[in-house]
């Protein structure tokens, strides 16, 4: 079993719609909980981090975590063209140490 | 600060030789990781450092790979001997702790290694 995982996709969302993306991960122990946003051919850019079980929302952005069933994920409200990319979901353990899942790649239909 | 600084940019070796990348993390972060991507198996840790120090190196492939932080300001990740299969993005990324949280992980631009 991945520490870290994700479905690939594609998921394909209409322009203005909600984009749903989800990760789960399997060490009970993780402590941090981020998501990263990484267009073709740049590095990953950080979106949003959240520590404590519940909502947490940036701008059009909600994080929602449930250490119970270790699962983490990322709402986009208003989907734009320009949400296109591959979102990655990232934890750390007590060490510190950041594993990533290998990313959604997300496109919003215009 | 310019961000973390990755060198080079774009590596082409021929199967057999020695590849080294270089990373300049940002000034006051403590920790610094060692990424690599591809299409089959996403972004993988390598290794990380705290203080200059080794932490984990549990994802280093194999011997073959080696990585050290001589200082603060400088890191390198070395590949001998370089074999086709080692072709990836290589990310160097730094962060740092405030007040026992943990922050934000910052990439560099990322060095893409073809072995032909």
């Amino acid at each position: 079993q991945k520490e870290v995982e994700q479905n690939s996709g594609p998921l394909s969302v209409p322009e203005g719609a909600i984009a749903s993306l989800n990760c789960t991960y399997s060490d009970r122990g993780s402590q941090s909980f981020f998501w990263y946003r990484q267009y073709s051919g740049k590095s990953p850019e950080l979106i949003m981090f959240i520590y404590s079980n519940g909502d947490k929302e940036d701008g059009r952005f909600t994080a929602q975590l449930n250490k119970a069933s270790q699962y983490v994920s990322l709402l986009i409200r208003d989907s734009q063209p320009s949400d296109s990319a591959t979102y990655l979901c990232a934890v750390t353990n007590g060490n510190e140490k950041l594993t990533f899942g290998t990313g959604t790649r997300l496109t919003i239909i215009p | 600060d310019a961000g973390v600084i990755q060198s080079p940019r774009h590596e082409v070796t021929e199967m057999g030789q020695e590849v080294t990348l270089r990373c300049k993390p940002i000034s006051g972060h403590d920790y610094l990781f060692w990424y690599r991507q591809t299409m089959m198996r996403g972004l993988e840790l390598l290794i990380y450092f705290n203080n200059n120090v080794p932490i984990d190196d549990s994802g280093m492939p194999e011997d073959r790979f080696s990585a050290k932080m001589p200082n603060a300001s400088f890191s390198t990740l070395k590949i001998q001997p370089s074999e086709p299969r080692d072709s990836a993005v290589y990310f160097c990324a730094s962060s740092w702790v405030v007040l026992g949280a943990y922050t934000e992980a910052f990439f560099g631009q990322g060095t893409r290694l073809t072995v032909v």
